[in-house]
């Protein structure tokens, strides 16, 4: 049980484009999913907490026009990088929680040239 | 003071071992520890969870947490170079879970 799947794993894309993640949880209902973001050799750092039918809350520093977070249902949240730059090429994964234990995706890979 | 610390390591022991790694936390009021393993490239998976004190075992794994010293360790018995990973504690209060930066651990064949 309490799995997360995330879409697409890896992508790249052209400077100025956008680009959506999609984090499901499969088979559990989650109120709250989290996006995190990963560079290389660095620990994670928390971007977002999504709520499920409202706003998310955004990290001190994370511009929420440019990552676009939606979760319209309980099982779905999407992460939108917007006119993705090279320097949002980064390793983003998200979790969704089940009774206060968070559980990860697979993670998504963005590459934008 | 950062919220969960943990020494980054690389953190070497041989085969067979047992590894030791610590973690401890400055709320007092925290409720939740867990313990995840990050391969590199790879997404957190959870290994552990443990929310009152003392020890909790499963398999080769056994979570300690000593609420009145604000730590919690995670002790790796008969380690495996496939244990090879980052291992990182997060901290739960209410709903927020803090993660700290993990320990690498290399186990030596």
């Amino acid at each position: 049980g309490a799995v997360v799947s995330q879409h697409p794993s890896r992508v790249i894309c052209k400077s100025g484009t956008s680009v959506k993640i999609e984090c499901r949880s499969l088979d559990f209902q989650a109120t709250t999913m989290f996006w995190y973001r990963q560079f290389p050799k660095q620990s994670l750092m928390l971007m977002a907490t999504s709520n499920e039918g409202s706003k998310a809350t955004y990290e001190q520093g994370v511009e929420k026009d440019k990552f676009l977070i939606n979760h319209a249902s309980l099982t779905l949240s999407t992460l939108t990088v917007t006119s993705a730059h090279p320097e949002d090429s980064s390793f983003y994964i998200c979790s969704a929680e089940d009774r206060v234990v968070q559980y990860f995706g697979p993670g998504t890979r963005l590459l934008v040239l | 003071q950062k919220e969960v610390e943990q020494n980054s390591g690389p953190l070497s022991v041989p085969e067979g071992a047992i590894a030791s790694l610590n973690c401890t936390y400055s709320d007092r009021g925290s409720q939740s520890f867990f313990w995840y393993r990050q391969y590199s490239g790879k997404s957190p998976e959870l290994i552990m969870s443990i929310y009152s004190n003392g020890d909790k075992e499963d398999g080769r794994f056994t979570a300690q947490l000593n609420k009145a010293s604000q730590y919690v360790s995670l002790l790796i018995r008969d380690s495996q170079p496939s244990d090879s990973a980052t291992y990182l504690c997060a901290v739960g209060l209410y709903q927020k879970v803090t993660f700290g930066t993990g320990t690498k651990l290399q186990v030596i064949p």
